[in-house]
């Protein structure tokens, strides 16, 4: 079954500690995603790759890093620069970065929490 | 500022009848729309999209409307079952912004047994 695993499902941190989060998907997609669900809002676009060892900054990447070594994995830090950390943060991959008009896959989500 | 707008942030309808979710955009170069459905603590779940050379598309129970000179889609789930309650967002794209899916801030649908 081919699909998009993140993990893990939910994360606790100490304020001031980076934390990276895990997305790997099985698709054979070129483009991968990371967006940001607060409560009430939509999803907010974080960062984005497009092919192996390229990515670009989305509308919130501030406090954010990211890297994409394997086609298959795009790895989220969320590092203490991050003011408002606390967020569910969602992986999604597409089948070609520059195809407008097809659909994002998503991940199951991470919850993280920090305090 | 929100681009995409679901102005409704829940719904209650009776299982059987019709759900009809809304959602505005502010953007008329957005020329590709999409509806995804998420249940708590998942991700959102690709449903049904509509380019904007269509006014409808239809996928089994659920339609979807286009009104370009509005800047208003809808979805319509006929008819609505209990298993559909569920968060339903809209999401916007356009060619030249190809890499960015904008997102409305959903409406929670509950259809009543």
């Amino acid at each position: 079954d081919g699909g998009i695993t993140q993990s893990p499902k939910y994360l606790f941190r100490k304020e001031g500690q980076n934390v990276t989060l895990s997305c790997e998907q099985n698709l054979n997609h070129d483009a991968m995603y990371w967006y940001r669900q607060d409560p009430g809002q939509g999803l907010r676009l974080i960062y984005y790759s497009q092919i192996v060892n390229d990515f670009q900054k989305g509308d919130i990447a501030e406090g954010y890093s990211v890297s994409r070594e394997k086609k298959e994995s795009f790895p989220l830090t969320v590092t203490s620069a991050q003011k408002n950390p606390t967020a569910f943060y969602l992986c999604a991959s597409k089948i070609e970065g520059g195809s407008y008009n097809s659909p994002l896959h998503f991940g199951n989500g991470t919850r993280l929490t920090v305090t | 500022d929100q681009q995409v707008k679901q102005n409704s942030p829940s719904l209650s309808v009776q299982e059987g009848r019709i759900s009809i979710l809304n959602c505005d955009y502010t953007n008329s170069m957005f020329d590709y729309f999409l509806w995804y459905k998420k249940y708590p603590a998942e991700g959102p779940t690709f449903l049904i999209s509509i380019s904007s050379i269509k006014d409808k598309n239809e996928d089994g129970r659920f339609t979807v409307f286009l009104n370009k000179s509005a800047k208003h889609l809808s979805l319509h789930i006929v008819p609505s079952q209990p298993g559909d309650s569920a968060v339903y967002f809209c999401a916007a794209s356009s060619q030249t912004g190809a890499n960015n899916l904008f997102f409305g801030t959903g409406t929670r649908l509950t259809v009543i047994p």
